[in-house]
This record gives C-alpha cells, structure tokens and sequence, in this order.
C-alpha cells in the first residue's frame, strides 16, 4: 500500500541530457516536497508545491525545475545534469504546511546517476 | 539558518547494546521529528516531540526533547539489527519547511 510512489528507483543518464523524475502520491496531500540526498548528508529541500503554489529554496539550481500538473502528481526536472548532480532524489508529502504536528511522507527515493 | 548538529556521526555496536544519540542546536525550535531511513529507502517518521522536556517513548526506543527546545536525545536499550540504520532528526521553528541534520549511522550486529 505503497502511498508515496518515485519512479524509477535508479536513474541513468548522461553528463548533459535532460532527466525527469517522477512522484505520485495516494495520500491527496496539498503538500508536495522534493528534496536532494547526497551521500552522508542531510536531505536538502529543493522546492515544495503548496497546492498549485510554488516555493523555491533560495539557494535551489537554476538547472533544477518543477511541475505539478495536479494533485497527485509531482515531476523533478534536471535540464543539465552536471557530475554533481548525482544523488538520491527523496519526493515527500505533508497534509498541510509544516507546523509542530505536521509529518512527512516520504517515497522511496531514485538514485541518479550521471556518466 | 538552523542547524542541527548530529553525533555521533556513525556508530556500530554488537546486538543487546544500548546507546544514545543526540541532535543539538543553537536555535529554539517549535518541534523535533526523528525518522529513519534504511538503505535505498525514504525516512520514516518515528517520533515528534513538541514541549520541552518532553519524554516520548517507542517500543525499546525513548526519545527526549531538551528543556529549552534546542536539542533532543534518542536511546535504543537493547539494540537488535533490525534497528540499523539512518537516524534523523528535523526541526521547525513553525510554519517553516523543516531544517534535518546529517544523521547518525547506526549499525547494529548480530
């Protein structure tokens, strides 16, 4: 009963060419994160989606895009992936915005890989 | 910025051993979550912890949330491998997107 599904959960692809990853969610949360993990760090957040509302970390690439066409639905686009872009992609909803009582939930992840 | 500071960094212990890790701070924060994370897979929410002083208990593991709400403290009494793993914890200072830090590694064998 899988409620936060990435697909895929490995991901190939070559210094330069375009990727996207995708997240679903059963859970009809508003919330709707994507967050980079590198080996021994923290999660770092890219950007949320507050519904149809977009919300980008300051310091989030330029090369890094998002969309959500709906409420289930979230997809991470990498336009140019560079060498240092490789990293476990972590998707993650919340019911509403982060507060005290708010939890998130996260999918499985997809490992990128850049050749 | 918020930071939270884990230690130790990794930690590997024989089954039946207990032992604490900590997440510390600078800053007050309005909550700390603990999740785990197992290899290739998302964090798991365990435990949020919300007033300061705060003791929450789950199963063999016992969390505590500081007095002041800078820090928190996570102990596993009697270890099993089933408990390694990527210990997290996060924090929000309200309705802000939650700070993680870097995680505890915990290695537990048999």
């Amino acid at each position: 009963d899988a409620m936060v599904i990435q697909n895929p959960r490995y991901q190939v692809t070559q210094f330069g060419k375009p990727v996207t990853l995708s997240c679903s969610q059963t859970l009809n949360h508003n919330v709707m994160y994507w967050y980079q993990q590198k080996s021994s760090q923290a999660p770092k957040l890219l950007f949320h989606y507050y519904d149809k509302d977009f919300n980008n970390e300051a310091d989030t690439p330029d090369n890094f895009q998002s969309r959500r066409p709906n409420t289930s639905f979230c997809f991470l686009d990498i336009r140019s992936p560079g060498l240092g872009d490789a990293a476990m992609y972590l998707c993650a909803t919340s019911r509403d915005r982060q507060g005290a009582d708010e939890k998130l939930f996260f999918g499985s992840g997809t490992q990128l890989s850049v050749l | 910025t918020q930071l939270l500071e884990q230690s130790p960094q990794f930690l590997s212990i024989q089954e039946g051993e207990n032992l604490t890790v900590y997440c510390n701070s600078s800053s007050v924060f309005s909550s700390l979550q603990w999740y785990r994370q197992e290899p290739g897979e998302g964090p798991v929410l365990l435990v949020t912890v919300v007033t300061g002083g705060e003791v929450k208990k789950l199963k063999r593991l016992t969390f505590q949330f500081g007095d002041a709400r800078k820090d928190s403290s996570l102990h596993i009494t009697a270890a099993q491998p089933g408990d390694t793993g990527l210990y997290l914890c996060a924090g929000t200072g309200g309705y802000s997107t939650l700070t993680f830090g870097k995680g505890t590694m915990l290695l537990v064998s048999p």
